[in-house]
């Protein structure tokens, strides 16, 4: 069955700290997405990344980076040099290509708190 | 441009009165989803619409939740006869097409007293 699992529920981190945040999957799909969103404290859910299975190339934004590695089922999410805006809850979710609907199953999220 | 946009921001009922709860899509997207977000249950799928096609109801908790999509662009969630624990966060997203990336609107934040 379609899982995805983020094991940490909270981490803090001092500023400009770097911070991994794990996101593990289970699919029996061979074409699935991998997304990353934000949630900051305002409540609304941010698009950051998206990946296909497909596609296991790294990529980088700015502070951001993804770790897509399909022999492990992971997708984590680095953040480098932390700030206090980063602080939210992240979630992981996957897109089945077979469930027509291509909805989201998200992770539990995982609380970021990046102190000053 | 303009982004997915719902309300009301934030609604208190009584319990065992019915709610309905809109949500504006980014203009073009096809498709459009529901979901809750509740502490206990985390973020879970409610619904899904995609152009003129059957809904997807698959996520709906119990026949008291009901959705509709008209002319391909608004959508209304009601929930009859609430609960308590229908008390979450009802999040509504869009897309470009049904395999797009999803985007989201604020939500609503529903308190059943």
């Amino acid at each position: 069955a379609q899982k995805v699992t983020q094991a940490q529920t909270e981490i803090s981190v001092v500023e400009k700290e770097d911070v991994t945040l794990d996101c593990v999957y289970e699919t029996r799909d061979t074409t699935y997405y991998l997304f990353w969103y934000k949630q900051p404290p305002s409540g609304e859910l941010v698009f950051l990344i998206r990946r296909n299975s497909f596609d296991e190339q790294n990529e980088i934004s700015g502070r951001y980076s993804w770790n897509f590695q399909k022999s492990t089922s992971s997708f984590n999410f680095t953040i480098t040099a932390s700030q206090v805006v980063d602080s939210a809850v992240y979630f992981c979710a996957l897109s089945e290509a077979t469930s027509g609907t291509y909805k989201y199953i998200f992770g539990t999220g995982t609380r970021l708190k990046v102190l000053a | 441009g303009a982004g997915v946009s719902q309300s009301p921001s934030n609604k208190v009922t009584e319990k065992g009165k019915d709610v309905e709860l809109r949500c504006d899509p980014i203009s073009g997207h096809t498709a459009l989803y529901w979901y809750r977000q509740s502490l206990g249950q985390g973020l879970e799928f409610l619904i899904y619409f995609q152009g003129n096609s059957a809904p997807d109801k698959s996520g709906l908790p119990s026949d008291r939740f009901s959705a509709e999509r008209t002319g391909g662009s608004v959508s209304t969630l009601t929930i009859q006869r609430t609960q308590q624990e229908d008390s979450a966060v009802y999040l509504c997203a869009s897309s470009l097409n049904s395999a797009g990336t999803q985007y989201f609107g604020p939500g609503t934040r529903l308190l059943v007293l």
